[in-house]
C-alpha cells in the first residue's frame, strides 16, 4: 500500500530562521512528487512539484525540494522563513497503478512562523 | 480571471437534510475532483470525473453524490446518509486526470451540521 507520512505535525519556527518540513512516502513504483501550501480557510495552491530529471526542484516562494529516491523522501525547506510563510504544507505522491494512477496526500505540517 | 469558485464559504444545515456544494471552473480542465479536509488527516479524495457524464467513487464516496453535466461544473451533494458531515470540502481540477499533472483548487466549503 501506498502512504504519504509527514514527520511533523506541527513545526514552529522563528522568522527569518531556515525550516525544513519532512516528507516520506512508501511505493515501489515510480512517482511524482508535490507539495502544496494551504493559508487559512483556503484552498491548495502548489509550490513545487518533482516528475523526473535533477533532484532538487524550485519551486514559489523561495522554498525548495529535494528527491531522495534511496531515501523515499522529498523534504521541503526554505533557507530563511517569513511571517507571511504561516501555513498548512502538505505533501502529496502520485502514482501510476491498475485501471490509472492515485495521488495521496499526507496529513499535513502545519509552519507557524513566531517574530 | 481563471480559476475555481466554490460557493457558499460556510453552510449550516440540520441532521437529515440533504446539501448541495457548487463547484465551478473556468479553467478548460476535463478532470474534477472533490475532497474532504479533517484536522490531522489531511485531504481524502470522495468522487472524481474524468470527463463530462462521467465520474468515479474515490475512497469515501458513501453518503456523497455527484453529477457531471457541464465540463465546467462538478457539485457534490452530502446526503442524510452521511455519518459525519461536517467538514472542509475542497474542490479541484486538473488538466487531464494524470498523474503528473498538478491540481487547481478552490477555496473551500465548510459544512455544518447540527
Amino acid at each position: 500500500a501506498q502512504s504519504v507520512t509527514q514527520l511533523d505535525s506541527q513545526v514552529p519556527v522563528f522568522e527569518e530562521a531556515p525550516v525544513e518540513l519532512r516528507c516520506n512516502y512508501s511505493s515501489s513504483v515510480s512517482v511524482y512528487l508535490f507539495w502544496y501550501v494551504q493559508y487559512p480557510n483556503q484552498g491548495l495552491q502548489l509550490l513545487l512539484k518533482y516528475l523526473s530529471g535533477s533532484t532538487l526542484v524550485k519551486g514559489i516562494n523561495g522554498f525548495e525540494a529535494e528527491f531522495n529516491k534511496s531515501q523515499t523522501s522529498f523534504h521541503l525547506r526554505k533557507p530563511s522563513v517569513h511571517i507571511s510563510d504561516t501555513a498548512e504544507y502538505f505533501c502529496a505522491v502520485s502514482k501510476f497503478n491498475t485501471g490509472g494512477f492515485k495521488t495521496i496526500f499526507g496529513a499535513g505540517t502545519r509552519l507557524f512562523v513566531k517574530a | 480571471d481563471g480559476g475555481i469558485t466554490q460557493s457558499p464559504k460556510y453552510l449550516f444545515r440540520k441532521e437529515g437534510q440533504n446539501v448541495t456544494l457548487s463547484c465551478e471552473q473556468n479553467l478548460n480542465h476535463d478532470a474534477m475532483y472533490w475532497y474532504r479536509q479533517d484536522p490531522g488527516q489531511g485531504l481524502r479524495l470522495i468522487y472524481y470525473s474524468q470527463i463530462v457524464n462521467d465520474f468515479q467513487k474515490g475512497d469515501i464516496a458513501e453518503g456523497y453524490s455527484v453529477s457531471r453535466e457541464k465540463k465546467e461544473s462538478f457539485p457534490l451533494t452530502v446526503t442524510s446518509a452521511q455519518k459525519n458531515p461536517t467538514a472542509f470540502y475542497l474542490c479541484a481540477s486538473s488538466t487531464r486526470d494524470r498523474a503528473e499533472n498538478e491540481q487547481y483548487f478552490g477555496p473551500g466549503t465548510r459544512l455544518t451540521v447540527t
